[in-house]
């Protein structure tokens, strides 16, 4: 157990819709980090906040959004979805500052039919 | 351009002998890596990481091997185990500090009982 949460584990919506995945980081973690991995993609890395702010921006989506709470758990909004955008998503944090290991939560499986 | 490579995709070991994951890189401002582990539905898990200023880091079962020159790292694992099967990424952080993680394109292990 790496002590990042993801919920929820599945998700199966309709395109067009909107869907909201919420991790929350192990504690005492500031930095989130949202990554992709769909069949033909690899792992991409979308958005990472530290702090409550963006840090660093991926190749997402203008249809994407993140934030991070004072609580410092993280949603990653996604709109308007299309077939495309089924994938895993999973959120990752770290200590602050300085190169460090990434801790990764179970991922969640978004189907869009 | 794909600045990780993993150019075997897949990878068969008879159990108690050694496997040997490859890794390219092709950006020398690269200076930390890092080695996971994913098994299917289930996210990345952190197995171990190197700093440029080493060539080599051993934990346990697994030794990774940095080529600063040759820009290749490797990781070592002796003697396999059935439960080492998995897809492993090597993984950088972009630039200074710890933003996104770069991945390979990962390789699957399997040991052959």
């Amino acid at each position: 157990d790496s002590g990042v949460t993801q919920t929820p584990k599945h998700l199966i919506t309709a395109t067009g819709q909107r869907v909201t995945l919420r991790c929350s980081p192990r504690s005492g973690d500031l930095s989130v980090y949202w990554y992709q991995q769909s069949l033909d993609q690899g792992l991409q890395f979308l958005i990472q906040y530290y702090n409550g702010e963006e840090r660093a921006k991926g190749n997402i989506l203008e249809r994407f959004s993140a934030q991070q709470f004072p609580d410092l758990h993280s949603e990653l909004n996604l709109s308007s979805l299309e077939l495309g955008d089924s994938a895993l998503y999973f959120c990752a944090s770290s200590a602050s500052g300085g190169p460090s290991v990434q801790y990764f939560g179970p991922g969640t499986r978004l189907l869009v039919l | 351009d794909q600045q990780v490579k993993q150019n075997s995709p897949s990878l068969s070991v008879q159990e108690g002998r050694i496997s040997i994951l490859n890794c390219d890189y092709t950006n020398s401002m690269f200076d930390y890596f890092l080695w996971y582990k994913k098994y299917p539905a289930e996210g990345p898990t952190f197995l171990i990481s190197i700093s440029s200023i080493k060539d080599k880091n051993e934990d346990g079962r697994f030794t990774v091997f940095l080529n600063k020159s040759a820009k290749h790292l490797s990781l070592h694992i002796v003697p396999s185990q059935p439960g080492d099967s998995a897809v492993y990424f090597c993984a950088a952080p972009s630039n200074f500090g710890n933003e996104k993680l770069t991945f390979g394109t990962g390789t699957r292990l399997t040991i052959i009982p």
